[in-house]
């Protein structure tokens, strides 16, 4: 859609499974962030990362887990969810200076039985 | 802290119809207002942004937004509604030149556009 694309775009997971999120952004920015949307509820930022260092953690269980090997990769990696964490995962992408728009990926439906 | 408040969960508007969906913000600094459109089972698109100059902004898709400080508000506005504008239309703030562009998102409008 946009030159952030997340894999995979849907995905089930039973509590005990491990599975990983994957963004790729293509526009050369240097800071990324994942959102949880789950229904009637505004986008909760979970992560961000500027130059590859995570720079905000908005209290997320440790059961989401985070990577960020390079400017234009990012990971969240599940782990033992909880039916609650059923959701569509946005990353998203944007330059880390300045005031510019953030760049979204489609999303990947989690849902976790 | 910043916040932003959407106050509408629906606005219904018949096409052809102007349409107006409310966004107001609270922010301690200078605000960077932003909107952006979500149509299902898709990631948000940018629509347009206030950083400084003109109060009214002008976007994708025939949008615009008004810019007043006075009342703490960023409308999103479009003179004549069409049934494909029919999404989910989401209000941000950012409050400051910050490390890492941290966008505060307000909760959501769903728009109905109907022929």
């Amino acid at each position: 859609e946009t030159g952030v694309t997340q894999t995979p775009r849907h995905l089930v997971m039973g509590m005990t499974n491990k599975k990983s999120l994957k963004c790729e952004q293509h526009l050369g920015h240097n800071a990324m962030y994942w959102y949880k949307q789950s229904a009637k509820k505004p986008l909760e930022l979970m992560f961000v990362y500027s130059l590859e260092e995570r720079v905000e953690n908005n209290s997320v269980p440790s059961r989401f887990s985070p990577e960020c090997p390079n400017s234009s990769h990012l990971f969240l990696h599940l782990h033992t969810l909880q039916p609650e964490d059923s959701a569509l995962y946005l990353c998203a992408s944007s330059p880390s200076e300045g005031y510019n728009e953030q760049f979204f990926g489609p999303g990947t439906r989690l849902t976790v039985l | 802290a910043q916040s932003v408040a959407q106050p509408e969960d629906q606005v219904n508007v018949a096409e052809g119809n102007p349409l107006t969906v409310k966004c107001t913000y609270s922010v301690s600094g200078n605000p960077y207002l932003f909107w952006y459109v979500q149509y299902p089972n898709r990631g948000l698109q940018f629509l347009l942004k206030y950083i400084t100059g003109d109060n009214l902004v002008k976007g994708s898709y025939g949008f615009e937004a008004e810019f007043n400080k006075s009342q703490t508000s960023f409308h999103l506005k479009k003179p004549s509604a069409l049934v494909s504008d029919s999404a989910l239309y989401f209000c941000a703030v950012r409050e400051d030149y910050n490390q890492g562009g941290k966008l505060i998102f307000g909760q959501g409008t769903e728009l109905s556009v109907k022929p």
